[in-house]
């Protein structure tokens, strides 16, 4: 199974871009990395996806390295309320699709 | 509005009292699950179904049953349940075969006393 590995915590000035990152070496070509955040005990909001070019959506940034090894979630300007626990998340095919959770990195934005 | 409405959102119960916790959806979504969330371990997939009918285990199945009648529910059943089950349960749910992001819902915490 492709696993991820995510720093446990981070902070960012508040207005800054907060810069997450994400190690999947043991990607394979048609899994797809996806990122979603989790506010307190609220459930996991998507942020954006991606396969191997980079993409942007109205929250986010997402930059997938050349090989697809790494990838880098960028919260262009953060708020207070971007604080929360990322998630990078391999979802691998095996009959059907899986979603392998890490732990996340804690993000904490700070005033 | 689109989304995945679980209930109840707290649970208390006694060991051994069975309990059901609903899940729906209104987004046509052929694939549901659900995920269990406990400190250190992250979110663990209890039992997945990819469509009416059509259920399978996840990672973490014992204890649990689901049903899959209709497409837009998708109950999760605690027959016997026991204080190790003490957990925040989420719902989830996606369009099987593409690459569409799931959907979740907003968690039940249940305690098992």
């Amino acid at each position: 199974d492709a696993k991820t590995t995510q720093p446990p915590s981070m902070d960012c000035a508040e207005g800054r871009a907060a810069n997450l990152p994400c190690n999947h070496s043991t990607i394979s070509g048609n899994e797809y990395v996806y990122w979603y955040r989790q506010i307190h005990s609220q459930g996991p909001q998507y942020i954006i996806h991606g396969l191997k070019n980079n993409e942007t959506n109205e929250m986010a940034s997402l930059i997938i390295t050349e090989d697809r090894k790494s990838s880098t979630l960028i919260l262009p300007h953060a708020t207070l309320r971007d604080t929360a626990v990322y998630y990078c998340i391999v979802r691998l095919y095996s009959g059907t699709y899986k979603y392998i959770f890490g732990t996340g990195t804690r993000l904490k934005v700070l005033a | 509005e689109a989304q995945v409405t679980q209930n109840p959102r707290y649970l208390i119960t006694v060991t051994g009292k069975k309990l059901t916790v609903t899940c729906s959806q209104n987004m046509n979504h052929e694939y549901m699950s659900w995920y269990r969330q406990d400190p250190g371990l992250g979110l663990r997939q209890i039992y997945y179904s990819m469509n009416v009918e059509v259920t399978d285990k996840g990672d973490v199945p014992e204890g649990y049953k689901v049903s899959r009648k209709e497409k837009r529910n998708f109950p999760l059943i605690l027959e016997s349940p026991s204080p190790n089950q003490t957990s925040l349960y989420f719902c989830a749910s996606s369009f099987e075969g593409t690459n569409s992001p799931l959907h979740f819902g907003n968690g039940t915490r249940l305690t098992v006393t």
